[in-house]
């Protein structure tokens, strides 16, 4: 089993480009996220899917869209890029929404926007 | 909503020794504490997690301890050794929300 899987691992964007990142998960799971990590912040919660067809805002929702493709695949999307939003992303699964049990993160995409 | 600290953020220790590291949350509705550790280039993964109707979780060397009435918890570490080198989070949870403490820096000299 892969698990989770993000790709690109590695992206430069220039301000104002968009761009998708993609991710995948192959253990069945109900529930998707998407994450930033930013230095001395932790990991923010951007959106996440409970179960297919449903998507919800997180802690830091501004300037991201997302679509539950299906019950395997999650995206993020960033329309307009701006520097405030060079981080490492995140994406996670877990059998049912965020509550008492494990997540399973992919091993990240580290975006730069200049 | 909830506000998880977590300290130190840098942690040094000789191998052989004991890492403790600890975190306060703010909401007492939160009755989930999961840590995760991450290896340089990955992402993180669950290492031990402990339920609000439990005080002390252990498994092997790693051991989780809550004290629900001060709102903290805390992670230790016996016998470090250089694999536990890593950065290691902690995190609150209630349903539906999950918010993680800034981490901690772990570095096991050998």
């Amino acid at each position: 089993n892969a698990g989770v899987t993000q790709t690109p691992k590695f992206q430069v964007l220039k301000t104002g480009q968009s761009m998708t990142l993609q991710c995948a998960q192959d253990m069945n799971h109900n529930s998707m996220y998407w994450y930033r990590q930013d230095p001395g912040m932790g990991l923010r919660l951007i959106y996440y899917s409970a179960s297919e067809g449903t998507t919800d805002k997180g802690e830091v929702p501004n300037g991201y869209n997302v679509s539950r493709l299906n019950k395997r695949e999650f995206s993020l999307r960033l329309e307009s890029a701006a520097p405030s939003q060079t981080s490492v992303y995140f994406c996670a699964s877990s059998e049912f929404v965020l509550g008492n049990e494990k997540l399973f993160f992919g091993s990240g995409t580290q975006l730069s926007v200049l | 909503g909830e506000n998880v600290e977590q300290h130190p953020s840098t942690l040094s220790v000789q191998e052989g020794d004991s890492a403790v590291i600890k975190c306060t949350y703010s909401d007492s509705a939160s009755n989930y504490f999961p840590w995760y550790k991450q290896e340089l280039g990955k992402g993180p993964q669950l290492i031990i997690d402990i339920r609000s109707n439990v005080g002390e979780k252990k498994d092997q060397r790693i051991a989780v301890t809550l004290n629900k009435t001060a709102k903290h918890f805390s992670l230790h570490i016996t016998e470090t050794q250089p694999e536990d080198s890593a950065v290691y989070f902690c995190a609150a949870s209630r349903l539906n929300d999950m918010r993680f403490g800034a981490g901690t820096r772990l570095t096991v000299k050998p």
